[in-house]
């Protein structure tokens, strides 16, 4: 199984302040057709999760644009350029290159 | 409108059986790969189970393999899991979701199955 590691665990961020969270995979994420299989989500108290990145670095459909995503192989980070209150939750790295599809243990994005 | 709704969920006794359907709307439903995810409240995403679009080919998480099943009816735009022998740590929210370029873009807002005597 593919072992995805979250950093950090915890996020405390002053609103309009940035923020990073980390992705790393046990095995390249990188496909021989150029992508990488590592998907961003977040899932705010009580909702289910909603997709925010796809294939490393593509914003899904409604997401702000303060939302990016970069990294290749195993290293991939999500960036927030200007948090907002809307943004707390559950941040989640999943890998869909192989079955079983794992996650990451998660990042609590919490507001200071 | 993209929807997923899943039903089913309850309490059940360990050893127990249920079905969990997942109703879609608003897409192709056949067109699509098909997922079913648990979190244990409070905890974390747990893959369970993929169908493909046509229902041709499954694969299961090792937790539950040989136990849950499933599967699907694209006349009626539904996704099902059923689950046999029931265990305690079955005990989750679980979720359907829709597949696009390989990540979900769409998840219902999940059911929640306690198993307990």
């Amino acid at each position: 199984d593919i072992v995805m590691t979250q950093s950090p665990l915890s996020l405390p961020v002053t609103p309009g302040e940035p923020a990073s969270i980390s992705c790393r995979s046990g095995q390249s994420l990188l496909h021989s057709n150029g992508n990488n299989y590592l998907h961003w989500y977040l899932q705010r108290p009580g909702q289910s999760p909603q997709l925010l990145i796809y294939l490393s670095s593509n914003r899904a459909s409604g997401v702000p644009d303060r939302f990016s995503g970069s990294g290749s192989g195993t290293d991939f980070t999500l960036i927030i350029s200007r948090v907002e209150a809307e943004d707390v939750g559950d941040y989640y790295c999943m890998q869909a290159l192989q079955t079983p599809i794992t996650f990451g243990q998660g990042t609590k994005l919490e507001i200071k | 409108e993209v929807q997923l709704v899943e039903s089913g969920g309850g309490l059940f006794q360990p050893g127990g059986s249920l079905r969990l359907s997942c109703a879609a709307s608003g897409f192709t439903f056949s067109g699509y790969w098909m997922h079913w995810v648990r979190q244990v409240p409070g905890k974390g995403l747990v893959w369970v189970s993929r169908i493909k679009s046509d229902g041709s080919s499954t694969n299961y998480a090792d937790s539950v393999k040989g136990r849950f099943t499933i599967s699907r009816d694209n006349a009626k735009s539904t996704l099902y899991l059923q689950m046999d022998s029931l265990r305690a740590e079955d005990t989750a929210v679980y979720h359907c979701a829709r597949v696009y370029n390989s990540a979900y873009d769409y998840w219902g807002q999940g059911t929640l199955v306690t198993v307990s005597s």
